[in-house]
């Protein structure tokens, strides 16, 4: 199985900041990688998928970039509404493999 | 629009079987694959299989293996997981969700972007 680690796995950040979250895979997955955001008691949502494309509605403040095993998920101009966990999954390969999820809180 | 309707919450004692329904609605053709996921109180997501809207095609973890089975009844458009011999570990929220090839730049790929709402399973004695 695609092993996928995430950093950090928690984060502190005010309204208006910019963060940044890393995943890396322990093999090469090209640009099959998504991220997800979740709240609490809630489904997760995608956000992004193919590495970079943004789902339909997504703000474009969210970016995703990378290829191959490592990629970023940057959030700018951070709002209430962006504090919530964020999970990477890759789509290479099965079984379909997740980050252990990066908990963005507010400062 | 689509969507998917997960079934009631469950509570089972340790050794039991629990199903766990999910409606589709809005779809013209049922999705091609749907995906089953949980996620233990506090914990992160963790796959668990997919199954073919046509109920051709299944694959599972090789973690749930022999415990675990998906269908999908095309009548009433709705797909089942079954867990069997339940664990105090299987407690856990249940989802289901859609895997769809998403068409982006340069590529299709494939992404969960339909989620049903979750279906909480308590493994208590």
């Amino acid at each position: 199985d695609i092993q996928m680690t995430q950093s950090p796995s928690s984060l502190s950040a005010s309204v208006g900041d910019s963060v940044t979250i890393t995943c890396r895979a322990n093999q090469i997955i090209r640009s099959h990688l998504n991220w997800y955001q979740q709240k609490p008691g809630k489904a997760p949502d995608l956000l992004i998928f193919g590495a970079s494309n943004l789902h339909t509605g997504v703000p474009p403040r969210f970016r995703g970039s990378g290829s191959g095993a490592n990629f970023t998920l940057t959030i700018r101009n951070l709002q209430p509404a962006d504090f919530a966990t964020y999970y990477c999954q890759q789509t290479s390969t099965f079984p379909r493999t997740f980050g252990q999820g990066t908990k963005l809180d507010m400062k | 629009q689509v969507q998917l309707v997960q079934s009631g919450p469950e509570v089972q004692n340790p050794g039991a079987s629990v199903r766990v329904s999910c409606k589709t609605s809005g779809y013209t053709v049922l999705p091609y694959k749907i995906t089953w996921l949980r996620q233990a109180p506090g914990q992160g997501l963790e796959w668990m299989g997919w199954i073919s809207g046509d109920n051709s095609q299944t694959e599972y973890t090789q973690k749930l293996q022999g415990r675990v089975s998906m269908t999908t009844d095309t009548s009433t458009r709705t797909v089942y997981m079954e867990l069997t011999s339940l664990r105090f570990e299987d407690s856990a929220v249940y989802f289901c969700a859609t895997e769809t090839l998403v068409r982006g730049a340069p590529y299709y790929y494939y992404a969960l972007d339909v989620w049903g709402q979750g279906t909480a399973v308590t493994v208590s004695s």
